[in-house]
């Protein structure tokens, strides 16, 4: 089945420092939805793109959608240690496909 | 504020006995769906139901069946349950179509030990 790859699996950053997780497909996805799992907590709906080359920001969370529409990412600037949790992608139709997530670690 | 209930934080219980894990949701939301996470894992979908007494299954159904008798809870079922069947699991909800949110609210899990 349809599968979206999600890269890298662990990241560790220094507070104040930027991160980007990224999604990719090989097929044209219909659109992409971005969730925030924090430490022992469940996800949470963070976003969703639709349109080829889709820009949206939320404060310092950036999130793309490619042209072709096989690939989004995710851009934190100036991390906080408030970010810290897992970041999933997932192509949603009647139901959602995951991503197996980018794990984000922040030291102050 | 969408509420996704579920009716344990944690559960233990002993390989072959039957497990029942309840989800309840306040929003009348049509779909309803039982997921798994394990690590490296990520999110597996085991089941899904668009309606009442309606049901799909996901990537996962093996071992697992689901009831839907109402459309505010979702239940899922061990009939026998297993050790790898120690997981969490994340009930979820959404509303129907194309409306402007089409995010899933989730639950906060039930963390399952089969012993």
């Amino acid at each position: 089945g349809q599968q979206v790859m999600q890269i890298p699996q662990y990241q560790h950053v220094q507070e104040g420092e930027d991160f980007t997780t990224y999604c990719n497909s090989s097929t044209t996805l219909s659109n992409i939805q971005w969730y925030k799992q924090r430490p022992g907590g469940h996800p949470v709906f963070l976003i969703q793109l639709v349109k080829s080359g889709e820009v949206k920001k939320q404060k310092r969370l950036t999130f793309q959608f490619g042209e072709a529409k096989k690939n989004s990412s995710l851009h934190i600037t100036a991390t906080q240690t408030t970010d810290v949790g897992t970041y999933f992608c997932a192509q949603a139709g009647t139901a959602l496909i995951f991503g197996k997530g980018t794990t984000l670690s922040v030291s102050s | 504020d969408v509420k996704v209930t579920q009716s344990s934080r944690y559960l233990v219980k002993r390989t072959g006995e039957k497990v029942f894990l309840e989800c309840v949701q306040d929003m009348d939301h049509e779909n309803m769906f039982w997921y798994r996470q394990d690590p490296g894992l990520g999110l597996r979908l085991i089941y899904f139901s668009y309606d009442v007494k309606m049901k799909e299954k996901g990537d996962i159904p093996e071992g697992y069946s689901v009831s839907r008798e109402k459309k505010e809870r979702f239940s899922l079922i061990l009939e026998s349950a297993s050790t790898n069947q120690t997981s969490m699991y994340l009930c979820a909800s959404r509303p129907p179509g194309q409306g402007l949110f089409l995010g899933q609210f989730f639950g906060p899990g039930t963390r399952l030990t089969v012993l």
